[in-house]
């Protein structure tokens, strides 16, 4: 069975652009949850889809945005980014979405933002 | 105070060593309590889950959680080179169809050979 994928693995951007980052789930899964980790603050919980409908969401700005599709495939979009952005970006599958069903994730994508 | 203080370490033992890694929390609503780990490189994978307290054991592993000092361990047995990774906790309570999932930062883990 397939894993979570991530695409791209790295990028690069600079401040004030946007971006938008894709994640297919494990055939089957439904949820498809979004974490940023960073050094100074550790993994951090951004939203969280299931069967296309935002149902869950963290304490992060309007500037990050998600959806997902019919395919359960999920896309996230950073605009305005800013230095402090820089982070790996992991999505994370499971059937019918934590905390009760375990998480897969992904290898994340890193974004660097100059 | 942060919800989940995790010690960043590092942790450096000796293969073969008993290893105790440890998380405090402050919410006591959570009521799902895992451990992760995270090879370089990697996403997390999930190592250990219990609902509510006591203990939980897999092989080399031993989940434990004492709700009353809000307060989670994970213990390694036997610890291997192939150990040496990041470990994080993390903590979730649900109600009225959300939840809140709350990791640490993570405590990172070398084995020596």
């Amino acid at each position: 069975k397939a894993g979570v994928t991530q695409t791209p693995r790295y990028l690069i951007k600079t401040r004030g652009q946007q971006v938008t980052l894709s994640c297919s789930p494990i055939s089957g899964h439904r949820s498809v949850s979004w974490y940023q980790q960073t050094p100074g603050q550790g993994l951090q919980f951004l939203f969280e889809y299931f069967s296309e409908t935002q149902r869950n969401k963290g304490n992060f700005p309007g500037r990050f945005s998600g959806r997902q599709f019919s395919n359960s495939r999920s896309e996230m979009n950073v605009s305005t980014l800013e230095l402090g952005d820089s982070a790996l970006y992991l999505c994370a599958s499971s059937l019918a979405g934590p905390p009760n069903n375990e998480q897969f994730f992904g290898p994340g994508t890193r974004l660097t933002v100059l | 105070q942060k919800e989940v203080e995790q010690d960043p370490g590092p942790l450096s033992v000796p293969e073969g060593a008993i290893v105790s890694l440890n998380c405090t929390y402050s919410n006591s609503a959570f009521q799902y309590f895992m451990w992760y780990r995270q090879y370089s490189r990697k996403g997390p994978e999930l190592l250990m889950y219990t609902y509510s307290s006591g203990n939980k054991e897999d092989g080399r592993f031993t989940a434990q959680v004492d709700k009353s000092s809000k307060y989670i361990s994970l213990f390694i047995r036997d610890s291997q080179p192939s150990d040496s990774a990041t470990y994080l906790c993390a903590m979730a309570y649900s109600g009225a169809g959300s939840y809140q999932l709350t990791f640490g930062k993570g405590t990172k883990l070398s084995v020596i050979p």
